[in-house]
């Protein structure tokens, strides 16, 4: 069956570090992969996606390359800012975007 | 994007009462509901998707007796935890989809307590 693994936080940065939260997965045939964002008391809310190898999916100063070779989708952004606090979730379906299995969620807390 | 509403938030209930969560799509019709559960440092786990008008698909392991899920119309679904136990303690959240729309749109989820 699908499964994501993603790492574990929380995550604890600086104002203006770099952030990296990597996911793998495991999938038959060739998902679509997605991050979603929850911040606190909110529900949650597609970040970026890319649907076929190589596609470098981006938002908000996110960014996410699907890599075929490595089943991997890792969220990076260069400069992170209080705001982003928030817990991240890598996840991919492959019956279009409803149907989507999740991982466990990173929290990532940035300092001033 | 579209709103989805979730209520109530958070709610604690007495072990053996019914426990009712609401899900509503406010500017769409969500042709489409899901269901999930997340445990403390867990996946959000998908418990059922209902189709507006019929009954829902449950998930394997997921007892359809005991989360009973209604779709009755474009804009409203509902999950009752029937006769909930302690063990039923978790973190339900909804998303919709409807016709058109490329993505799901999750509510804000609800935090319920059985003691």
């Amino acid at each position: 069956g699908n499964s994501v693994t993603q790492m574990e936080g929380p995550v604890t940065l600086s104002e203006e570090a770099f952030l990296t939260i990597n996911c793998t997965y495991t999938a038959t045939g060739y998902p679509s992969l997605f991050w979603y964002v929850q911040y606190p008391g909110e529900g949650l809310q597609l970040l970026l996606k890319a649907t076929k190898a190589d596609d470098k999916g981006s938002n908000k100063g996110f960014e996410a390359t699907y890599r075929k070779e490595t089943t991997s989708f890792h969220l990076e952004k260069g400069s992170v800012q209080v705001s982003d606090s928030a817990v991240y979730f890598c996840a991919l379906s492959d019956r279009g975007y409803s149907t989507l299995t999740f991982g466990k969620g990173t929290m990532l807390l940035v300092s001033p | 994007g579209a709103v989805v509403s979730q209520h109530p938030s958070r709610v604690i209930c007495k072990s053996g009462t019914s426990v009712k969560i609401e899900c509503r799509s406010l500017d769409f019709q969500a042709t489409t509901m899901f269901w999930y559960r997340q445990f403390p440092k867990q996946s959000l786990m998908l418990m059922a998707t209902s189709n507006e008008g019929s009954k829902a698909t449950y998930e394997q392991g997921v007892e359809k007796d005991k989360f009973l899920i209604n779709h009755a119309s474009l804009t409203l679904s509902t999950l009752t935890v029937t006769s909930a136990h302690p063990e039923d303690s978790s973190f339900y959240i909804c998303s919709a989809s409807g016709r058109g729309r490329g993505e799901a749109f999750f509510g804000q989820g609800t935090r319920l307590t059985v003691v």
